[in-house]
């Protein structure tokens, strides 16, 4: 199983440009999420999905869109990058954080480091 | 809103000696569920350790164990016998029995040393 595989690992940007940051999952997770990590303030939650066509907003939202047309993918657009969205980006999938069956382990991809100039 | 809070930026420990790091959180739910994460330097998430609220028993994975102390608000980690391969960020995790998102502290930058 490739698990939760993101693309790309590294990006360069200028001001204004627009991006998409890919998403996928071979594991049947209904829930999806992307964090972003910054040196001192942990991982903060800026998206997520709970089950295809169903998105909300996490801490972090302003300047990031998502859609969620399958299960398997959920792609992080950037519409007009910032400098301050200079970081390393985690998409992370489970079957369901809520339940009484569900473990609530979150599976993460490998990460994407944005660099944004 | 919950918090997760990781007072210990940095620690170190020699090799084969005990460390335990630090969490507490702040909730007003009665259920929930509480993580440890590991972050090596390959970047690459990995879970630790889990612990449910509801229960009173510490949760324990071979050389990982937690001192949950749920009245305090208070979930510590506990790594004995550390390893080289134990140098990591380690991230405490936080997730409501009812909510679908997953809050983490800042992190500890964990330094095992020769």
């Amino acid at each position: 199983n490739a698990g939760v595989t993101q693309t790309p690992k590294f990006q360069v940007l200028k001001t204004g440009q627009s991006m998409t940051l890919q998403c996928a999952q071979d594991m049947n997770h209904e829930y999806m999420s992307w964090y972003r990590q910054d040196p001192g303030m942990g991982l903060r939650l800026i998206h997520y999905s709970v089950g295809a066509g169903i998105t909300d907003q996490g801490e972090v939202p302003n300047g990031y869109n998502v859609s969620r047309s399958t299960t398997e993918d959920f792609p992080l657009r950037l519409l007009s990058a910032a400098p301050s969205q200079t970081s390393v980006y985690f998409c992370a999938s489970s079957y369901s954080l809520q339940g009484a069956n569900s473990k609530r382990v979150l599976t993460f991809g490998a990460g994407s480091r944005l660099t944004v100039l | 809103a919950q918090t997760v809070t990781q007072s210990q930026p940095e620690m170190s420990v020699q090799e084969a000696e005990t460390v335990t790091l630090s969490c507490t959180y702040d909730t007003s739910e009665s259920n929930y569920y509480l993580f440890w994460y590991k972050q090596p330097p390959s970047r690459q998430m990995i879970l630790v350790i889990r612990q449910e609220a509801y229960k009173q028993q510490n949760a324990t994975e071979n050389r990982f164990s937690v001192n949950f102390q749920k009245a305090a608000k208070s979930f510590s980690l506990k790594i004995s016998d550390s390893q080289l391969g134990d140098t990591a960020m380690y991230f405490c995790a936080f997730n409501a029995g009812g909510g679908n998102k997953l809050t983490f502290g800042t992190g500890t930058q964990l330094k095992v040393e020769l």
